[in-house]
């Protein structure tokens, strides 16, 4: 147990639909990343926050949003979801300070997986 | 864009032999880290290797970082049923706007017994 959870487990939904995924961190980790896994894309980066703000973007979609809360959980939007949004969304959290910048550990939840019919 | 090859992609071995995956890009990270990954479950964290050249043990694996930190090579001795699963590689980016990983393809390593 890494102590990163994520829900829901499972989500089935429509396409054109919208989905919230949420995530709370470690117990006094500040940063949260959230990531894409597909059978053909692997494992991409998708956002990465520190303390309630926005620190890097990967390939994230327009239509893909999330944000960071004062209690530090995080909530990724999807919205007008396609077919090829179905995948396993990891949330990952870390303490993330400067000067462990570099061996920084990065600790992945369990996942939600998505399923767009 | 940085981009990591893994390969092989598949490898299936039996109990007891040994094994290296390699992970090769064209760019410079600031450092790179290997996890293993379990069906159902996020990736976890094996180890992180910093410095070009160097090299880490852990048990029976052992990882390498190239003398130009462009590629790392994960090394496996005597495998074992237990080690069966996904091995990624993921190349940190670190820069004053944030924490970035770029993760390889992966390696779906299967040990039979």
């Amino acid at each position: 147990d890494s102590g990163v959870t994520q829900t829901p487990k499972h989500l089935i939904t429509a396409t054109g639909q919208r989905v919230t995924l949420r995530c709370s961190p470690r117990s006094g980790d500040l940063s949260v990343y959230w990531y894409q896994q597909s059978l053909d894309q692997g494992l991409q980066f998708l956002i990465h926050y520190y303390n309630g703000e926005e620190r890097a973007k990967g390939n994230i979609l327009e239509r893909f949003s999330a944000q960071q809360f004062p209690d530090l959980h995080s909530e990724l939007n999807l919205s007008s979801l396609e077919l090829g949004d179905s995948a396993l969304y990891f949330c990952a959290s870390s303490v993330d300070y400067w000067w462990e910048g570099l061996t920084d550990t990065q600790y992945f939840g369990p996942g939600t997986r998505l399923t767009v019919l | 864009t940085q981009l990591l090859e893994q390969s092989p992609q598949f490898l299936s071995i039996q109990e007891g032999e040994n094994l290296t995956v390699y992970c090769n890009s064209s760019s410079v990270f600031s450092s790179l880290q290997w996890y293993r990954q379990e069906p159902g479950e996020g990736p976890v964290l094996l180890v992180t290797v910093v410095t070009g050249g160097e090299v880490k043990k852990l048990k029976r694996l052992t990882f390498q970082f190239g003398d130009a930190r462009k590629d790392s090579s994960l090394h496996i001795t005597a495998a074992q049923p237990g080690d069966t699963g996904l091995y990624l590689c993921a190349g940190l980016s670190l820069d004053n706007a944030g924490n970035m990983l770029t993760f390889g393809g992966g390696t779906r390593l299967m040990v039979k017994p």
